[in-house]
Parts: C-alpha cells; structure tokens; sequence
C-alpha cells in the first residue's frame, strides 16, 4: 500500500529565508505526487504535481519540488518565504484512478509552517 | 468562477439527529470525493464517486452515505451521528489524476 510520511509536525522559518518541507513515499512503481496548501480556515490548494520527466517542477506561488527516485523523496523549496505562506502543507502520492479512489491520493498528516518577521 | 461550493460550514447536532452536508461543483468534473481531517491523522478519504450513480468507500466509510444523482452534487450524510464523527469535512473534485478542486470545508460538532 502507498504511503507517505512528513517528518516534521512544525517548522518555524524567517521571513525572507528559504524554505524545504520534506516528504517522503512509499509506493511500488512510479508514483503520481502532489503538494498541497491549506491556508487557515480554508480548504486545500493545489500547488504542484509531478507526473514524468523533469524531476524538479515549478509550481504556484513560487514553490518547487524535486523527485529524487533513489531517496523515496518530493521535497518542497521556496527560495524566499513570505508572511503569506504560513499555512498547512500537504504531501500526497496518487496511483491515478486505476488504483482505487477517484483521486487515488494519500495525504500525509501535514507539516505546520509559521513564519517568523 | 470556478469552485466547490459545502454547505454548511458549521453544524453543532446532537448524537443521533440525521444530518446531510451538501456538496456541489460546476466544473462539470467527473470523480468527486469527500475528506475528513483529524488533528494528527491527516485527510482520510471517506467516499469517492467516479461518475453519476458510481459510488464507492474510500478508506472510512463507516457511518456515513452518499449518493451522486446528479454530476455536479455529491452529498454526504451522516444517519445517526456519533461524537467520533466531530471533524472538519472537504468535499473535492477532479478531471485529471490527483488535481483535486477542494471546497472551504464544513466543521461538524457532534454533541
């Protein structure tokens, strides 16, 4: 079964430092992966996906992501964070529709990040 | 505007008391899902629907029922509430693998 683990709960980041959020998976062929946000009190947004090809994939709001297949890992970069980005991020690993689910998606159990000024 | 309308966003209820929870989108979107969220535990998916009258249990599916008579509604209901069933409730929908269009949410308090 798939799987996916965020090892840190919380994160506190300066605002203006850069940023990674890792996540890492478990799944037994190549795998569909997803970052969400949850800005607080609303419901979650896509920011990025990598399906193939290029391992690092631009997203929204200046996020970044890059498959490392030899480490199980889709960790998140942000080379500048900003007030506005504190929220709930979510890393999910998808088998597409054949795996069962109209999504297929598993969601790990999030990573809080604050913003310091 | 594109969207995922839940309503409502709030309910206090009671042990017991039947409730529904709406969901309705207009992307004309195909797979429609419902999510609930736990401190700690994440989105665990409850139900999915990969089409009208084409539902199926997602990972919790105990307590709850839906039903997809329409493509753009996707309610969830809740027969006899238990406070176990206290959460926050997404709905979502998706043309494409995993780009899931997600609703504001809805928090059940079940008293």
């Amino acid at each position: 079964a798939q799987s996916v683990t965020q090892p840190d709960i919380h994160i506190t980041v300066s605002e203006g430092a850069s940023l990674e959020l890792r996540c890492n998976y478990s799944y037994g062929a190549t795998p569909y992966l997803f970052w969400y946000v949850q800005s607080p009190g609303q419901g979650l947004q896509l920011l990025l996906k990598y399906f193939s090809g290029d391992t690092l994939v631009q997203g929204i709001k200046g996020f970044e992501a890059e498959f490392k297949r030899s480490q199980s890992s889709f960790n998140l970069r942000k080379p500048s964070v900003h007030w506005s980005d504190a929220a709930e991020y979510f890393c999910a690993v998808g088998a597409g529709y054949s795996g069962g689910g109209a999504d297929g998606l598993t969601f790990g159990k999030g990573t809080h990040l604050i913003i310091q000024p | 505007e594109a969207q995922v309308t839940q309503n409502p966003r709030y309910l206090i209820t009671v042990t017991g008391k039947k409730l529904t929870v709406t969901c309705s989108q207009n992307m004309n979107h195909e797979y429609m899902s419902w999510y609930r969220q736990d401190p700690g535990l994440g989105l665990r998916q409850i139900y999915y629907s990969m089409n009208v009258e084409v539902t199926d249990k997602g990972d919790v599916p105990e307590g709850y029922k839906v039903s997809r008579k329409e493509k753009r509604n996707f309610p969830l209901i809740l027969e006899s509430p238990s406070p176990n069933q206290t959460s926050l409730y997404f709905c979502a929908s998706s043309i494409a693998v995993g780009e899931l269009f997600f609703g504001e949410g809805s928090r059940l308090t079940v008293l």
